[in-house]
């Protein structure tokens, strides 16, 4: 069975701290997301990447930066966590197109709850 | 930014009876997909509609797309107490994928 890990299902940090959150998938995809998600916003791309070393903002970009070493694994950063950072993180990937065309859907983790104090 | 917009935000259904949510969006797209969450955890995808397509089924659901009006729709019929999630529409576009709010489905039994 397909599946993308997120490393931690809850997480408190303090303001401030630099924050890893970690995503592995192990079906081979070479599209990994990162998403936000919080209430009557549904979810907000942060980045993406296509490939190893690739990477691409999101909607919401700032105060995050992301990292793309290996193929399986795609970290997200938060260079000094505050408050308003505080969510529900999703990791999803999903294989490369195909004739162009997206046929597949995404396969998300199951998320990480980050809460800033 | 935000792309799909799901209608209503919330709907309560007697267990039986069929669920419609709706999803409009914004500007171009190659393919709409529907995708179902249980509470706190990560989204799990359903049906995928391309852009050329008006009607697909996969068991219990049945997606509508009509890419005049921007607008696609999502049938749940006979509906379970476990369909109880919140429901997701995403339009894919150019390279990636936008999601809207939602739809909280309470079914109950």
């Amino acid at each position: 069975d397909v599946k993308v890990t997120q490393s931690s299902r809850y997480l408190v940090k303090r303001t401030g701290e630099k924050v890893f959150l970690e995503c592995v998938q192990d079906m081979d995809h070479e599209n990994m997301f990162w998403y936000r998600q919080d209430p009557g916003l549904g979810l907000r791309l942060i980045y993406f990447s296509y490939d190893v070393k690739m990477k691409e903002k999101g909607d919401i970009p700032e105060g995050y930066s992301v990292s793309r070493e290996k193929k399986e694994r795609f970290s997200l950063i938060l260079e000094s966590a505050s408050t308003n950072q505080t969510s529900m993180y999703l990791c999803a990937s999903r294989t490369r197109h195909h004739r162009g065309l997206a046929n597949y859907g995404y396969t998300f983790g199951s998320g990480t709850r980050l809460t800033v104090v | 930014s935000q792309q799909g917009e799901e209608d209503p935000q919330a709907l309560s259904i007697q267990e039986g009876e069929n669920a419609t949510m709706n999803c409009s969006y914004k500007t171009s797209i190659n393919n709409l997909q529907w995708y179902r969450q249980n509470s706190g955890r990560g989204l799990v995808h359903l049906i995928l509609i391309r852009s050329n397509e008006r009607e697909k089924h996969s068991g219990r659901l049945r997606v509508t797309l009509d890419t005049s009006k921007k607008s696609s729709s999502l049938l749940i019929t006979a509906s379970r107490a476990a369909d109880t999630a919140s429901y997701f529409c995403a339009t894919y576009g150019w390279n990636d994928m936008r999601f809207g709010a939602g739809t909280r489905l309470t079914v109950k039994p």
